[in-house]
């Protein structure tokens, strides 16, 4: 079945960096963009980074510019994001999520249709 | 930025009601819109996307309108199954995708 299995998460000093990893399986992993959303803790969702299927184009949070970056290997069907200058405002679950699309009507809806379990980093001294 | 704002964030109901969250956008954005479900220590589960298409797989009771600024979710029959956090997402800005900030449905 469509799978995604998230890990690297763990406790870090601030200002530390962190490896997380997203295990695809049941899909054509390279046929995807991809996704991380985090939740803080008691917080909402927040959308922190974007890959196309083919990792020609990222983007990111403005709270996460030029700290992470996100990357994947097709060949492994993983998905990455490394997190560099870690504040205590990064400690959040952070999913995977696989990018789909519906087109209708004359245009694509995007939305995101299959998540992880998601893996916790706490950023603290 | 588009900013969704849900209403009401918390509400409280009972198994056999039907509930409404309603999810305003700082501008239109067409239909595209998707819900999704949160249970406690759980990862989001897509409900509906293009505002108003229901995930397979989920029930019929579930259902979304909405168009430009203003969408609903319904839940027609409240069951035990349903009381869960509900958020809405934007997905006209592509791809940088944004959230509401969670509506909590509890039991009465």
């Amino acid at each position: 079945q469509v799978q995604l299995v998230e890990s690297g998460g763990g406790v870090v000093q601030p200002g530390g960096s962190l490896r997380l990893s997203c295990a695809a399986s049941g899909f054509t992993f390279s046929s995807y963009g991809m996704h991380w959303v985090r939740q803080a803790p008691g917080k909402g969702l927040e959308w922190v980074a974007f890959i196309r299927y083919d990792g020609s184009n990222k983007y990111y949070a403005d709270s996460v510019k030029g700290r992470f970056t996100i990357s994947r290997d097709n060949s492994k069907n993983t998905l990455y994001l490394q997190m560099n200058s870690l504040r205590a405002e990064d400690t959040a679950v952070y999913y995977c999520a696989k990018d789909q699309y519906y087109y209708g009507s004359g245009s694509y809806y995007y939305y995101m249709d299959v998540w992880g379990k998601g893996t916790t980093v706490t950023v603290s001294s | 930025d588009i900013q969704l704002t849900q209403s009401p964030s918390f509400l409280s109901a009972s198994v056999g009601d039907r509930v409404t969250i309603t999810c305003r956008a700082s501008q239109g954005i067409s239909s595209y819109l998707a819900w999704y479900q949160q249970k406690p220590g759980k990862a989001p589960k897509l409900l509906i996307y293009a505002a108003s298409t229901l995930q397979s797989g989920v029930p019929s009771r579930f259902s979304g309108s909405g168009s430009g600024t203003e969408f609903t979710l319904t839940i027609s029959s409240l069951q035990p199954e349903d009381f869960a956090t509900y958020y809405c997402q934007q997905l006209n800005s592509y791809p940088l995708y944004t959230f509401g900030q969670g509506t909590k449905l509890e039991i009465k």
